[in-house]
């Protein structure tokens, strides 16, 4: 079974340049979640998705940033346009939502590292 | 106030010996879960364990245990004959069934595992 994947990887854009990051959940995950490490920071929550619908983004920094998830299934962070405290590790993560969440594995993604110059 | 404190920015064991990276959470939720996430020099986050409020008994999976301690609110991870692949960051993580009803990490512990 695959798990979560992220593309890019990385990604260097100049400041005022938009970047989508993309995120495919485990094949059959309702829950998406986005989160991100700025540098030297702890991870911090973004937004979490119930199948295509937002169901928490609270943690989303400002409206620079828009997340969807079109058919509940993979889904796209957009920044735009991108500033240099947005640089950092942008993880996605999903977890079944067969179960209450805070009893759920949530399994992430290898990240994309986004380097705003 | 931080929910979740990671007191160990690294740590070195010796590799075959055990090591124990603390964890200690702050919550008023009487339902959460406790989880720790190994992310090696790759970047990828890989799940360990799950410890649930409720779980009478700790957690083990393999050579990782969960010394979990509800009452002082601690859950600290235990690596048994520890190996260089060990070597990575760990994090701990909580989620709570009412309030905030998302992953709040801690800051992580870089463990270094010694030849």
């Amino acid at each position: 079974e695959a798990g979560v994947t992220q593309f890019p990887s990385h990604s260097v854009i100049e400041k005022g340049q938009t970047v989508t990051l993309r995120c495919d959940p485990i094949s059959g995950h309702d829950n998406l979640y986005w989160y991100r490490r700025v540098m030297g920071k702890e991870i911090k929550f973004l937004l979490h998705f119930v199948k295509e619908s937002k169901q928490d983004e609270s943690g989303m920094p400002n409206n620079r940033f828009l997340a969807e998830r079109t058919g509940g299934t993979y889904s796209t962070l957009k920044v735009q346009p991108a500033e240099l405290e947005d640089s950092g590790v942008y993880f996605c993560a999903s977890s079944q939502g067969e179960m209450p969440n805070h009893q759920e594995t949530q399994y992430f993604g290898p990240g994309t590292r986004l380097l705003v110059l | 106030a931080q929910k979740i404190t990671q007191t160990q920015p690294g740590m070195f064991v010796q590799e075959k010996e055990a090591v124990t990276l603390d964890c200690t959470y702050d919550t008023s939720d009487q339902s959460y879960g406790l989880f720790w996430y190994k992310q090696p020099s790759s970047g990828e986050m890989i799940f360990l364990i799950y410890q649930g409020s409720y779980d009478e008994q700790n957690a083990t999976e393999g050579r990782y245990s969960l010394n979990f301690q509800k009452a002082r609110k601690s859950a600290n991870l235990v690596i048994s004959a520890s190996q260089l692949g060990d070597s990575a960051m760990y994090f701990c993580a909580m989620r709570e069934a009412f309030y905030g009803q998302n992953f709040v990490f801690g800051p992580g512990t870089r463990l270094s595992v010694l030849p």
